[in-house]
């Protein structure tokens, strides 16, 4: 079956636009997360969904940060007002159930801000 | 809280010789731990994990770890390397907030 995907593959904005990441997990997944990885870093952690509800935020920077998964399936990471230094790779993983389930990551989608 | 700290941020060897990437995690409770590669662009890839059965795991493409809780430690090692095995390895901590080294680039020379 087909893996995690993410959407857009790159992304170019400017300071202070708005920008939405998309993620579509593993079919059946009931985990999902998101990680932002940096140059030269290893991922951080930033949000988990277990189902439709946000069971873990506490690695999102700010609140310019926010992330839906409004039917328990696709998740949207939202980032308004972007800073230079949100430029990274935004990772996106699926588990089946979560908890030490392995996660399943996707190609990820690198952000650009100018 | 939970974290990583991989030791070494580059790894050369030579085709064919012994690979030992380290990893110490530090945790106040048992530790999920896992090890996950990453070719260049791809997405990570996981190698294997330790979930507190047998504290040797096996991974794929002939890779294994040991987990011993008296050195915090979870090195991850391979026998004979080959030339595909170059990538970025990175070892991380946790389950639902997992928590990732900074990652080991291995090089390996012909």
């Amino acid at each position: 079956g087909a893996g995690v995907s993410q959407t857009p593959s790159n992304k170019v904005t400017e300071k202070g636009k708005y920008v939405e990441l998309r993620c579509d997990p593993i079919s059946g997944h009931t985990a999902l997360y998101w990680y932002r990885q940096s140059l030269g870093q290893g991922p951080e952690f930033l949000i988990y969904f277990q189902g439709t509800g946000a069971a873990d935020d506490s690695g999102l920077p700010n609140d310019r940060f926010f992330a839906v998964r409004p039917e328990g399936s696709v998740s949207t990471l939202k980032i308004q007002r972007t800073e230079r230094g949100d430029s990274a790779v935004y990772l996106c993983a699926s588990s089946l159930l979560g908890g030490s389930d392995t996660q399943y990551f996707g190609p990820g989608t690198r952000l650009t801000v100018l | 809280a939970q974290s990583v700290t991989q030791l070494g941020s580059h790894v050369s060897v030579s085709e064919g010789a012994l690979v030992l990437l380290r990893c110490n995690y530090s945790s106040s409770v048992p530790p999920y731990l896992f090890w996950y590669v990453q070719y260049p662009n791809q997405g990570l890839q996981l190698l294997l994990k330790y979930t507190s059965a047998a504290t040797l795991v096996k991974g794929i493409n002939g890779f294994e770890a040991e987990f011993k809780k008296s050195e915090t430690s979870f090195h991850l090692t391979k026998p004979s390397a080959h030339m595909s095995d170059a990538a970025e390895y990175f070892c991380a901590v946790g389950d639902n907030d997992m928590r990732f080294g900074a990652g080991t680039r291995l090089t390996v020379k012909p």
